[in-house]
């Protein structure tokens, strides 16, 4: 069973560009989280989705933005990149049982870097 | 602000000892996850306990949940350099009627062969 991938790998923008960032859930999965992952500090959270619908939203400006597509799929979209854009983007789905929750699984991660 | 800060920030053992790390959250919670990152890459799930249960086990991993103090630790045992990792907590729980599952800033662990 495939597991989350994300696209591109790699991924470098210049200052005030915007970036697009892809999120392929595992199979039957309908929860997407994306995080944000500074170098060297821990997850920043952005955007829940669940069932094609923005669930909550993380501390994170307005420029930050996405959506979920009716196959659970997922973007992100940064506009008006700024330096301090740089980081890990993680995403992360999960299949909620409605009981408690269940694990996490994650991508291997998009690695912004603005210049 | 975060949900889960782990403490310590970061962690120097030598192989063969034990590992604690421990999280404090903030509010209630349906359940506590720990999970692991090796250098930059993404996070693998390790174990999950439900708010209604205080320890679990998995192979070399012990977790205990204090709902009443909030808090979490996890016990790696006879540590390897291979556990070498950070080590985050992420709690599981609902924000204004929303769930969310919101990560500490995690424990930087390095086990010294």
């Amino acid at each position: 069973e495939a597991g989350v991938t994300q696209s591109p790998t790699h991924l470098i923008k210049t200052r005030g560009q915007q970036a697009t960032l892809r999120c392929s859930p595992i199979s039957g999965h309908t929860s997407v989280y994306w995080y944000q992952q500074a170098l060297g500090l821990g997850l920043q959270f952005l955007l829940w989705y669940d069932e094609g619908e923005e669930r909550n939203r993380g501390n994170f400006p307005p420029r930050f933005s996405g959506r979920q597509f009716p196959n659970y799929s997922s973007e992100l979209n940064v506009n008006a990149l700024e330096l301090e854009d740089s980081a890990l983007y993680l995403c992360a789905s999960s299949f909620d049982s409605g009981t408690g929750g269940t694990e996490a699984f994650f991508g291997q991660g998009t690695r912004l870097t603005v210049v | 602000s975060q949900q889960g800060e782990e403490d310590p920030q970061a962690l120097s053992i030598q192989e063969g000892e034990n590992a604690t790390m421990n999280c404090s959250y903030k509010t209630s919670i349906n359940n506590l996850q720990w999970y692991r990152q090796n250098s930059g890459r993404g996070l693998v799930h390790l174990i999950l306990i439900r708010s209604n249960e205080r320890e679990k086990h998995s192979g070399r991993l012990r977790v205990t949940l204090d709902t009443s103090k909030k808090s979490s630790s996890l016990l790696i045992t006879a540590s390897r350099a291979a556990d070498t990792a950070s080590y985050f907590c992420a709690t599981d729980g609902a924000f204004g009627g929303r769930r969310a599952l919101t990560f500490g800033s995690g424990t930087r662990l390095q086990v010294q062969p």
